[in-house]
């Protein structure tokens, strides 16, 4: 089974400029999470998606963060403008399960991007 | 909103030998799930070990396994017979059940992670 799929590997980029981060989760799998993960902290969670949904978005700041998955697969996180703050790893997720079905299902996880602010 | 603590930002363990890892957390919810999840450096999060609420007995998963006490919440991790590989930062979580616009759905919380090293 392919694992998660995250693109690119590492960002480098000025203040206030734009990136886009790049997810392609488990075949199959209806739920996906974009993570913010700051060095040396625990993931934190930007939104989740239940199909192309949204289900949960309450700590992506909305004036800079923006998040699509269109057809319910694929998915992308955009910044702009990004902060010097932003510099962290973004994490994508994915899981099995659907809405309003709670269980013990495991989020898998990506190698994540690196994105550094200058 | 639910909390998760690890108290310890680094463990030190011999080769070979038991170390554990602690962590608690803060709900007011009966149902809900635990997890170990292990992140080596600049390497893929994984699953270690998980835990359901409502089951009174700890999880093994061959040399990794949990004290869960449910009244204290508490949720340690320990690992027998360490492992150079064992060597990672390794996150507790919690998965809640919320609502949202007539959704349910399980939403993660990691605690602050512990490093554990792993000496020859």
């Amino acid at each position: 089974e392919a694992g998660v799929a995250q693109s690119p590997r590492y960002k480098i980029i000025e203040k206030r400029q734009s990136v886009a981060f790049w997810c392609n989760p488990i075949s199959g799998h209806a739920t996906l999470y974009w993570y913010q993960q700051i060095l040396g902290q625990g993931p934190k969670l930007l939104i989740q998606f239940q199909n192309n949904g949204v289900v949960d978005d309450s700590q992506l700041p909305k004036d800079r963060f923006s998040a699509e998955r269109l057809k319910g697969v694929d998915s992308t996180l955009k910044i702009q403008p990004a902060k010097l703050e932003d510099s962290a790893v973004y994490l994508c997720a994915s899981s099995s399960g659907r809405a309003g079905e709670y269980s013990n299902q495991p989020q898998h996880f990506g190698d994540g991007t690196r994105l550094s602010i200058l | 909103a639910q909390t998760v603590t690890q108290s310890q930002p680094e463990m030190s363990v011999q080769e070979a030998e038991t170390v554990t890892l602690s962590c608690t957390y803060d709900t007011s919810e009966s149902d809900y799930y635990l997890f170990w999840y292990k992140q080596p450096p600049s390497r893929q999060m994984i699953l270690v070990i998980r835990q359901e609420a409502y089951k009174q007995q700890n999880a093994t998963e061959n040399r990794f396994s949990v004290n869960f006490q449910k009244a204290a919440k508490s949720f340690s991790l320990k690992i027998s017979d360490s492992q150079l590989g064992d060597a990672a930062m390794y996150f507790c979580a919690y998965r809640g059940l919320y609502n949202a616009g007539g959704t349910s759905y399980g939403k993660l919380t990691f605690g602050q992670g512990t490093i554990l090293t792993v000496h020859p």
